[in-house]
């Protein structure tokens, strides 16, 4: 069975940082897109970033271009978002999900890591 | 690019059949065969149960189908049943390469 686990996710002042981490099992990892998608309160969900199967080809929103970090270590099949300079509008559940090779939906995702942005 | 819009909320009595459209552009849903639809019981992981507009993951009931017309797509749920109610949003690839993915506002189905 297809497990993604995130952890890291807090409560941290404006301005800080934050990384968070998603551990994947039950699938072969590495022939697989990861992404971090963000759901604000009360408020629908957000692309946010995105890394290839290989981590060569990163994407990320406009919103967080610049302040937030993806990458991979497929060997411990994990994905990772470095938050940096945090802002209160950051505050959202964090969700990582998957997508095959050479298609374009979420097969599976985890189930949230909460950051909360506020002094 | 702007989130999908899909109505706040729909219920249905078992056993009916219920419609939750997903309104885009041509940005978006309409561009590509790239709709997909995810069923969300709050506190755990979403699930995928329609991709590529109309088509079901392996172990997804067949009570759920979608379909496309023009910049809007269709979730039906028929023969409604208690444990269908949950969130649901849509999902689209879209033309952007900047944000590649939208989604949709988020409907709550209830079976009342």
């Amino acid at each position: 069975e297809v497990y993604l686990v995130e952890s890291g996710g807090g409560l941290v002042p404006p301005g800080r940082s934050l990384r968070l981490s998603c551990a994947a099992s039950g699938f072969i990892f590495d022939v697989y897109g990861l992404h971090w998608v963000r759901q604000v309160p009360g408020k629908g969900l957000e692309w946010i970033s995105g890394i290839s199967w290989d981590g060569r080809s990163v994407g990320y929103a406009d919103s967080v271009k610049g302040r937030f970090t993806i990458s991979r270590d497929n060997a411990k099949k994990s994905v990772f978002l470095q938050m940096n300079s945090l802002r209160p509008e950051d505050t959202a559940l964090y969700y990582c999900a998957m997508i095959s090779l050479g298609e374009e939906f979420f097969d599976y995702w985890g189930q949230g890591a909460l950051v909360t942005v506020s002094s | 690019q702007s989130a999908l819009t899909q109505p706040a909320s729909v219920s249905g009595s078992p056993g009916q059949s219920i419609t939750v459209s997903c309104t885009g552009t041509s940005s978006d849903v309409g561009a590509y065969n790239s709709v997909s639809w995810y069923q969300h019981h709050p506190g755990k992981a979403p699930k995928l149960i329609i991709h590529d507009v109309s088509n079901r993951p392996s172990g997804v009931s067949d009570r759920f189908s979608g379909s496309k017309s023009g910049n809007t797509a269709s979730l039906t749920i028929s023969g409604l049943q208690a444990e269908d109610e949950a969130d649901y949003f849509c999902s689209s690839y879209t033309t952007s390469s900047t944000l590649p993915y939208v989604f949709g506002t988020g409907t709550k189905v209830t079976v009342v």
